[in-house]
């Protein structure tokens, strides 16, 4: 069975731009959730998609928002880009709502310059 | 205070050695996962659990709910072992991460 994958795998934007990043997750996974890490903060959650609806929610402000199909993959959009935005963007799949077992994708590392 | 607390940051060890990782937590939480991230970022779950003992080969994890805190260990290391090993635990239906000890294991 094939991995989670994400698009790109590496990214380099210009503060102020949007970026859009796509996650396929494992088949027959319902739920994608997405995480940044930073250096400074390490890993933090985002978000969780289930069935084409948001979740569950992290503490990050508006420009960063997703959505889901119903195929299961999902996207993540940054908008109004600051440099602070720079880091590993990872998502992970699991069967389930809730973050019981998840599946990691390679992540995709976004510069902001 | 971080909700999550992993000792020690930063572990160098030789070929062989029994290796321990802790991490306390002061929250409830509905289960704990350990996490391994290599150079390059991809992360891989190695454990989850909400009690007790769990052993996969060399690797074995536990957990007292009781006293909110789990260790991993790695039993024979080995320089593949060598990665960023994470403890996230999951609260409210997210997981809250630690920040990460990076083992270094030297032949």
């Amino acid at each position: 069975k094939a991995g989670v994958t994400q698009t790109p795998r590496y990214l380099i934007k210009t503060r102020g731009q949007q970026v859009t990043l796509s996650c396929s997750p494992i088949s027959g996974h319902r739920s994608v959730s997405w995480y940044q890490q930073t250096p400074g903060q390490g890993l933090q959650f985002l978000f969780e998609y289930f069935s084409e609806t948001q979740r569950n929610k992290g503490n990050f402000p508006g420009r960063f928002s997703g959505r889901q199909f119903s195929n299961s993959r999902s996207e993540m959009n940054v908008s109004t880009l600051e440099l602070g935005d720079s880091a590993l963007y990872l998502c992970a799949s699991s069967l389930w709502l809730g973050a019981y077992e998840q599946y990691f994708g390679p992540g995709t590392r976004l510069t902001v310059t | 205070k971080n909700e999550v607390e992993q000792s020690p940051q930063n572990l160098t060890a030789q070929e062989g050695e029994f290796i321990t990782i802790n991490c306390s937590y002061s929250v409830g939480i509905s289960a704990l996962h350990w996490l391994q991230q290599h150079p390059g970022g991809g992360i891989v779950s190695l454990f989850m659990l909400s009690s007790g003992k769990k052993k996969h080969g060399r690797l074995i994890a536990t957990i007292n709910i009781q006293e909110k805190h789990s260790s991993l260990h790695i039993t024979a290391s080995h320089p593949r072992d060598s990665a960023v090993y994470i403890c996230a635990v999951l609260v409210a239906q997210k997981l809250v991460f630690g920040q990460g000890t990076r083992l270094t294991i030297n032949p």
